[in-house]
């Protein structure tokens, strides 16, 4: 079934390690972007792509950095965890105007 | 500067009766309006949709208003049922397709039976 998944879904982790989080969808979307969530707040993009070799920053800042060298693959990368960096990750695609497919999110917290 | 509000945190409804949810915005670009509903430990998922040249449009028991005057959406859930209980996020782009939506804060809708 066409999808779209996130591992690890919970990490817990101590501060100044580097992490990965990895999104992968098997639709074939060209898009795909990293979303931040909060408890109780809005959605903000981090990042996204439009295809492969095509990285963009979002409208919140973040420290992380993302690659694109595969079609269906889009980790995610924080290069040395921090507390501030607590938080939900959410992974999604899109192909053409379709709405935006999520994946079930990374939920991060640093120690 | 939040450009979509949802300024209901949460709503209780009694199964059977219609659920109205609501949403604002305030950037007068946005033309393409979104749904979502959320349910704990798994993604957002895509409910409905709008855009800007309508004022209504329906699926099944779900259905979305846009006042394009007053920068305002609902949806309407008829009837509700139990399994409507989740988090329900309003979205907005600029245009259809866009690299960003733009979120609300959400609003939990329980459904009681």
């Amino acid at each position: 079934e066409a999808d779209i998944y996130q591992t690890p879904r919970y990490l817990v982790i101590g501060t100044g390690k580097k992490i990965t989080l990895e999104c992968s969808q098997t639709m074939g979307h060209d898009k795909m972007y990293w979303y931040q969530q909060d408890p109780g707040m809005e959605l903000h993009l981090i990042h996204y792509s439009y295809g492969v070799n095509s990285t963009e920053k979002g409208d919140l800042s973040s420290e992380s950095t993302v690659s694109r060298i595969r079609t269906e693959h889009f980790p995610l990368t924080l290069e040395s965890a921090r507390p501030s960096h607590t938080s939900q990750y959410l992974c999604a695609s899109s192909g053409g105007r379709t709405p935006l497919h999520f994946g079930n999110g990374t939920r991060l917290t640093v120690t | 500067d939040q450009q979509v509000k949802q300024n209901s945190p949460s709503l209780s409804v009694q199964e059977g009766r219609i659920s109205i949810l609501n949403c604002d915005y305030t950037n007068s670009m946005f033309d393409y309006f979104l749904w979502y509903k959320k349910y704990p430990a798994e993604g957002p998922t895509f409910l409905i949709s709008i855009s800007s040249i309508k004022d209504k449009n329906e699926d099944g028991r779900f259905t979305v208003f846009l006042n394009k005057s007053a920068k305002h959406l609902s949806l309407h859930i008829v009837p509700s049922q139990p399994g409507d209980s989740a988090v329900y996020f309003c979205a907005a782009s600029a245009q259809t397709g866009a690299n960003n939506l733009f979120f609300g804060t959400g609003t939990r809708l329980t459904v009681i039976p």
